[in-house]
């Protein structure tokens, strides 16, 4: 079992529709979870930071499940500039190991 | 943009020979990690490096490995390559291990 797991899709939606993604986890000791996005040759860009109260910036919210580990972002009124690969991290503080997911291959249609 | 920056580019190396990978980090930072991507997959966590100390390792082999500098700009060292090396390598910059900002990447191809 991979320690970050993503669905890869691709999610094809249209314009103005609400799409969610999650990520699951396998160690329970992770500290720190992040999403960031990536288009397509460039690198990674920091979408936003996961806490444990869940948050929210713009149309994008975050939000971190421990007991069942896993952490998920919803898009919504999604744009077509929001078509990205969207990477999950989660990193361990006491190993200093930061893992990234495959990534969500997200589409947005017009 | 972040204001990592990375050297090369691009670089094409042959089987066996060994390449040095550059970084500088964004201006207040003093954590970098060095990340391998594949197409089609993740960035894989190589090593970070913290107040020029290493402070994590993935699963690479030694012959992969780093610096770190008192400006906190860093290296990355990978002796006898190997095809399978051919990857776009970046690096990340934060502050004291937080959210990282990543740089342009240097692509490596290895005939």
């Amino acid at each position: 079992r991979k320690e970050v797991e993503q669905d890869p899709g691709p999610f094809n939606v249209p314009e103005g529709a609400t799409v969610a993604f999650n990520c699951t986890y396998s160690n329970s000791a992770s500290q720190s979870f992040f999403w960031y996005r990536q288009d397509c040759r460039k690198e990674p860009k920091l979408l936003m930071s996961v806490y444990s109260s869940g948050n929210e910036d713009g149309r994008f919210t975050a939000q971190l499940n421990r007991a069942s580990q896993y952490i998920s972002l919803l898009i919504r009124d999604s744009k077509l500039s929001d078509s990205a690969t969207y990477l999950c991290v989660v990193q361990s503080s006491s190993a200093s190991k930061i893992i990234f997911g495959s990534g969500t291959r997200l589409s947005i249609r017009p | 943009e972040t204001g990592v920056t990375q050297s090369p580019t691009h670089l094409i190396k042959t089987r066996g020979q060994q390449v040095t990978l550059r970084c500088s980090s964004q201006s207040g930072h003093n954590t970098v990690s060095w990340y391998q991507q594949a197409l089609g997959q993740g960035p894989q966590f190589i090593f970070q490096y913290y107040r020029e100390e290493e402070n994590g390792r993935g699963n690479f082999p030694p012959r992969f490995s780093g610096l770190q500098f008192p400006n906190y700009s860093s290296e990355l060292n990978v002796n006898a390559l190997e095809l399978d090396d051919s990857a776009l390598y970046l690096c990340a910059s934060s502050f004291s291990r937080e959210a990282e900002y990543f740089g342009p990447g240097t692509r490596l191809t290895v005939t």
